[in-house]
């Protein structure tokens, strides 16, 4: 089993939809959970950054963690074609050697 | 602050043929590391370094060599390059074992 697997895509939705994006990961040393977004030929940006379980918002983005179920969500509310993009799950431990492990990513078209 | 930058964006090499990708943040960050991205593969951690003089392995280090004699730069090595090291490489920088990484805008590499 993988350490990170990830929803795989693509998916398309219409502007204004919700969207659900989710992960999940086998290794319970995870304490640490990031989602970045990418657009197209350019670096993963830092969207979501939370820890242990619980939820966040910031705007419309919301990270959920479930720990127990090592399962982790990032919702998008009111969905803008400017979300276009492929979002990346990125769990991570908290020894001083813990790296960021990455899902597949999953590519999201919000249809205008 | 110009955060993670990358130099250069796009090249082209013979195989056979030696480079350096360079790597330079500005925010103080003691970890560093560098990624590679293929299609399917997500991205993969080549090498990462927790602070100037430190360096480790990651996933996938064959074919590439790192020093790290300043905080501020971190460069990647492809000593003899091969078809199979073409990839979109990326540096990323943190603060520390619990913070965010935050990636550079990525190196565009082809090996004929």
């Amino acid at each position: 089993q993988k350490e990170v697997e990830q929803d795989p895509g693509p998916l398309s939705v219409p502007e204004g939809a919700i969207v659900s994006l989710n992960c999940t990961y086998s290794n319970s040393a995870f304490q640490y959970f990031m989602w970045y977004r990418q657009y197209s030929r350019k670096g993963p940006e830092l969207l979501m950054y939370t820890y242990s379980s619980g939820n966040k918002e910031d705007g419309r983005f919301t990270a959920q963690v479930d720990k127990s179920s090592k399962y982790i969500s990032l919702f998008i509310r009111d969905s803008q074609p400017s979300d276009s993009a492929t979002y990346l799950c990125a769990p991570k431990g908290t020894g001083a050697n813990s790296k960021l492990t990455f899902g597949k990513g999953i590519t999201l078209s919000v249809r205008p | 602050n110009a955060g993670v930058t990358q130099t250069p964006k796009f090249q082209v090499l013979k195989t056979g043929q030696s480079m350096t990708l360079q790597c330079a943040q500005d925010m103080n960050h003691e970890y560093m590391s560098w990624y590679r991205q293929d299609p399917g593969m997500g991205l993969r951690l080549i090498h990462y370094s927790v602070g100037a003089g430190i360096t480790d392995q990651g996933e996938v280090p064959n074919g590439y060599n790192v020093s790290r004699s300043t905080t501020e730069d971190f460069p990647l090595r492809l000593l003899s390059a091969a078809p199979s090291q073409t990839s979109v490489y990326f540096c990323a920088s943190s603060s520390g074992t619990g913070s965010p990484q935050f990636f550079g805008p990525g190196t565009r590499l082809t090996v004929l």
